[in-house]
């Protein structure tokens, strides 16, 4: 029972280097959602797609793209990292029901840690 | 837009001690209130949650009501182990299931 599932656990790049973090979730949920997480911050939402085919801007979105290639995987792009970027990295996942207006909690992965240097 | 704050600086405790963590929400409508726990190294996990007003969530232990009044939904636990030492957000639901973290509260406690 894997739950959400990220790649890479850890990361290190330069600044202007791109790379794609992967998401996967294994439990049929319709939503999923990228967070970041840095010091005294909280958790803080880059985008989400709240339904497969869909996806929108969450809190912090300036340099990073999304793609819902299908209902389990949601993958985070960043194009040309930079250092502000160094953070923990975690997706989510959650189930709408969409009659019953009824949402499960969220899950989480145990997160990608990205360094930019 | 809607939002949580939870109390400043860490949490320090000896075993067995009485834990509350202060949270307090700021939102329009009536949102779901949650409580998560990261331990080290790991993402988050849902510890409890309470969906309407005067609920009380709890699971482990822990224990959170939600307080329209007050619009507050703080975290109590009245004997704490070692083993729940980790950071806890308090967070609430907005539009499509997305959440709003507090900051977090990073709670060690010494055997």
């Amino acid at each position: 029972n894997a739950g959400v599932t990220q790649t890479p656990k850890f990361q290190v790049l330069k600044t202007g280097q791109s790379m794609t973090l992967q998401c996967a979730q294994d439990m049929n949920h319709n939503s999923m959602y990228w967070y970041r997480q840095d010091p005294g911050m909280g958790l803080r939402l880059i985008y989400y797609s709240a339904s497969e085919g869909t996806t929108d801007k969450g809190e912090v979105p300036n340099g990073y793209n999304v793609s819902r290639l299908n209902k389990r995987e949601f993958s985070l792009r960043l194009e040309s990292a930079a250092p502000s970027q160094t953070s923990v990295y975690f997706c989510a996942s959650s189930h709408r029901d969409w009659d019953s207006s009824y949402n499960s909690p969220l899950h989480f992965g145990n997160g990608t840690r990205l360094t930019v240097t | 837009g809607d939002s949580v704050t939870q109390m400043e600086g860490p949490v320090t405790l000896s075993e067995e001690a009485f834990l509350t963590i202060n949270c307090t929400y700021t939102a329009t409508g009536y949102p779901s209130l949650f409580w998560y726990v990261q331990y080290p190294g790991e993402g988050l996990q849902l510890l409890l949650k309470a969906t309407k007003a005067d609920d009380k969530g709890s699971n482990k232990g822990f224990e959170a009501t939600y307080r329209k009044e007050t619009t507050s939904f703080h975290l109590e636990k009245g004997s704490v182990q070692v083993s729940d030492s980790a950071v806890y957000f308090c967070a609430l639901s907005y539009g499509n299931n997305r959440l709003a973290f507090g900051k977090g509260n990073q709670v060690v406690v010494i055997p």
